[in-house]
């Protein structure tokens, strides 16, 4: 159980377009999930926590009308990469927390982004 | 500030050898402790949590709030402990994880 995906796995766009990622918990509902960013041989660097029917909140430096993020419903989030540039190119990597738990964060596989 | 530390980026050791990955963390509070695991190509997986107190795959961790670590060990590596290992702190009010850099551990035959 409490298997997270994320779709696409990998996606490759050109300077200038948006791109959305996907990010899904399959066997359990998540009130809060969270978007991080992973550069080569970095750490996780958190971008922002995703709440269910609330506006997100987005970590210092990480600019919310670049990243949006939608939580419509209690097993979906996305993450809109707008205008990329390649710059923005990364892993992103989500993670959900199973609702009324205080359970760790479950993480997804990643989505590689390339921005030409 | 809260912060993780893991001052070794590569740990490189014989199969059989013990093994202690190193994690140090700054908090002002009670935090939660974790840490977690990346074996290549795959995603990030909870190792353990340092209220459980429990063994997993060898691996045991002691939060010592004196010295404010949070040390992995294993009395023998196994070359399928090869991987990147992740310290994490969470604070009690917060879902939100602190992560440390990161220590690649490379099991060597």
């Amino acid at each position: 159980g409490a298997v997270v995906s994320q779709h696409p796995s990998w996606v490759i766009c050109k300077s200038g377009t948006s791109v959305k990622i996907e990010c899904r918990s399959l066997d359990f509902q998540a009130t809060t999930m969270f978007w991080y960013r992973q550069f080569p041989k970095q750490s996780l660097m958190l971008m922002a926590t995703s709440n269910e029917g609330s506006k997100a909140t987005y970590e210092q430096g990480v600019e919310k009308d670049k990243f949006l993020i939608n939580h419509a419903s209690l097993t979906l989030s996305t993450l809109t990469v707008t205008s990329a540039h390649p710059e923005d190119s990364s892993f992103y990597i989500c993670s959900a927390v199973p609702s009324g738990t205080a359970d760790t964060q479950y993480f997804g596989p990643g989505t590689r982004l390339t921005v030409l | 500030a809260q912060r993780v530390t893991q001052p070794e980026k590569l740990l490189s050791v014989f199969k059989g050898a013990p093994v202690e990955l190193k994690c140090n963390y700054s908090y002002s509070g009670s935090p939660e402790l974790f840490w977690y695991v990346q074996y290549s190509r795959q995603r990030l997986q909870l190792l353990l949590r340092h209220i459980s107190r429990e063994s997993i795959k060898g691996f045991t961790a002691d939060l010592n709030k004196g010295e404010t670590s949070f040390h992995l060990k294993k009395p023998f590596a196994q070359e399928e402990d090869s991987a990147m290992y992740y310290c994490a702190l969470r604070s009690v009010s917060s879902y939100k994880l602190i992560f440390g850099s990161g220590t690649r551990l490379l099991v060597r035959p």
